[in-house]
């Protein structure tokens, strides 16, 4: 089946730096992929659509500027969280969508600013 | 908008017993509703979905009818094992099979003892 990657599966970084969250999907093309935020007990929330080669599509209050969304090919999509902050801890998670209209998750990167 | 409410647990059960979690939803449009399933330590996979009223997705011995008039997605399974211990996640989308990033509920964790 379908298989979406996501590196690195967990990171620690310190509040003012920069932190880059790469999400693959390995064995199709997927020209749509999304990202996807997770509070601990909460459900997933949609932050942004990135479509292969035009600017992604944010959600109402997610800031661009701070989640830099860049997909540069169809089996590649990166989340960069500038300037982190302790309240961006939190568990991200992309989905890439096959020319079925199907999507398949990734497994999650859990992010934690210090 | 659109909401999804799904029932929160932990819910516990015994193996073989009958497994009901419901969800229910808000949305304006013509939504296709999702159940994803997450086993520990992997990412999201679709269980099973409906695209148009009254439908009925299956898998794994899973059932959910969409019923427009009540907005409900209730999932169902009549006799539960161990290896359906996971979180499992109720979701809608705008439009139908899934083109628009997903709207999910909270998730329900299901426990089952041997």
């Amino acid at each position: 089946g379908a298989v979406v990657s996501q590196h690195p599966s967990w990171v620690i970084c310190k509040s003012g730096t920069s932190v880059k969250i790469e999400c693959r999907s390995l064995d199709f093309q997927a020209t749509t992929m999304f990202w996807y935020r997770q509070f601990p007990k909460q459900s997933l929330m949609l932050m942004a659509t990135s479509n292969e080669g035009s600017k992604a599509t944010y959600e109402q209050g997610v800031e661009k500027d701070k989640f830099l969304i860049n997909h540069a090919s169809l089996t590649l999509s990166t989340l960069t969280v500038t300037s982190a902050h302790p309240e961006d801890s939190s568990f991200y998670i992309c989905s890439a969508r096959d020319n079925s209209l199907e999507q398949y998750f990734g497994p999650g990167t859990r992010l934690t600013v210090t | 908008g659109n909401s999804v409410t799904q029932m929160e647990g932990p819910v516990t059960l015994s193996e073989e017993a009958f497994l009901t979690i419901n969800c229910t939803y808000t949305a304006t449009g013509y939504p296709s509703p999702f159940w994803y399933v997450q086993y520990p330590g992997e990412g999201l996979q679709l269980l099973l979905k409906a695209t148009k009223a009254d439908d009925k997705g299956s898998n794994k011995g899973f059932e959910a009818t969409y019923r427009k008039e009540t907005t409900s997605f209730h999932l169902e399974k009549g006799s539960v094992q161990v290896s359906d211990s996971a979180v499992y996640f109720c979701a809608l989308s705008d439009r139908g099979g899934g083109a628009d990033g997903l709207t999910f509920g909270k998730g329900t964790h299901l426990i089952i003892q041997p």
